[in-house]
C-alpha cells in the first residue's frame, strides 16, 4: 500500500524567509501529487498540483517533482504569518488518494 | 461558484449513539464527493468516495456508513459511536475521481463521551 511520508514534522522560519517542506511517496505508479494548506479549524485547500517531473511554479510556492527519486518538495519564499498552517502532501495511488502526516509550519514575526 | 456546505458545524454524543453527518455541494453537477476523517492535527483518512448517486464506495472500516440520496448531497452516518469515532470530518468533491484537485468543504467537529 501506498506510503506518504512528510519531513520535517515542524518547521519554524522567520517572516520573509524560506520554507521548504519535503515528501516521500512508495508507489512508483503514482502520477498526480497535490499539496494542501489547512489553517486551524478550517477544511484543507489545494495549493498547488504537479503532474510531471520538475519544477512548477506559482507566485511565492515552488513545487519540485522527482519521480525517479520518490520525491516531491514545496518551498515557500518570502514567507508570511498567514501562511502558518499545516500543509498537507497527497499522492494518488490504486484509484486512492493518500495524504501524508502533515508539516506544521509556524511563520514568526 | 461552487459551495460546499456541511452539517453540523460540531457536535458532542454520547458513546452508543447514532450519527448523522452532512453535507451539499452546489454548483457542481455530478461532483465525485469523498468522506474523510481527520483526528487533531492529523493526517486525512478516507472514508468513503461515490461517483454518483446511490452508489458509494468504502474504503476503510470505522463502523460507519455513508450514503449519496441526491446528486448534490452525500450522508456518514452510524448506528453506534465509538469513543474513537471524535474528531474532524471532512466531505471533498472533485470533477474526476482521485485524479484531480480536491475540494473540501468546512468541516464537522465531533466529539464522543
Amino acid at each position: 500500500q501506498q506510503k506518504v511520508q512528510q519531513s520535517p514534522e515542524s518547521l519554524i522560519v522567520p517572516e520573509g524567509g524560506m520554507a521548504s517542506l519535503n515528501c516521500t511517496f512508495s508507489d512508483r505508479n503514482s502520477q498526480y501529487f497535490w499539496w494542501y494548506r489547512q489553517h486551524s479549524g478550517e477544511g484543507p485547500k489545494a495549493l498547488m498540483s504537479i503532474f510531471s517531473n520538475g519544477d512548477k511554479k506559482e507566485g511565492r510556492f515552488t513545487a519540485h517533482l522527482n519521480k525517479a527519486s520518490l520525491h516531491v518538495s514545496l518551498h515557500i519564499k518570502d514567507s508570511q504569518p498567514s501562511d502558518s498552517a499545516l500543509y498537507f502532501c497527497a499522492v494518488n495511488s490504486n484509484n486512492r488518494i493518500f495524504f501524508g502526516d502533515g508539516t506544521q509550519l509556524v511563520v514568526k514575526p | 461558484a461552487q459551495t460546499i456546505h456541511q452539517w453540523p458545524v460540531a457536535e458532542i454524543k454520547a458513546v452508543g449513539s447514532p450519527l448523522s453527518l452532512g453535507c451539499t455541494i452546489k454548483g457542481k453537477s455530478s461532483p465525485n464527493l469523498y468522506w474523510y476523517w481527520q483526528a487533531t492535527g492529523g493526517t486525512l483518512q478516507q472514508l468513503f468516495y461515490s461517483i454518483t448517486v446511490g452508489q458509494v464506495e468504502s474504503v476503510v472500516q470505522l463502523n460507519l456508513s455513508a450514503s449519496r440520496p441526491k446528486d448534490d448531497q452525500f450522508i456518514l452516518s452510524t448506528e453506534k459511536l465509538l469513543l474513537s469515532h471524535s474528531g474532524f470530518y471532512l466531505c471533498a468533491w472533485s470533477l474526476h475521481l482521485h485524479q484531480d484537485t480536491q475540494y473540501f468543504g468546512p468541516g464537522t467537529r465531533l466529539l464522543v463521551l
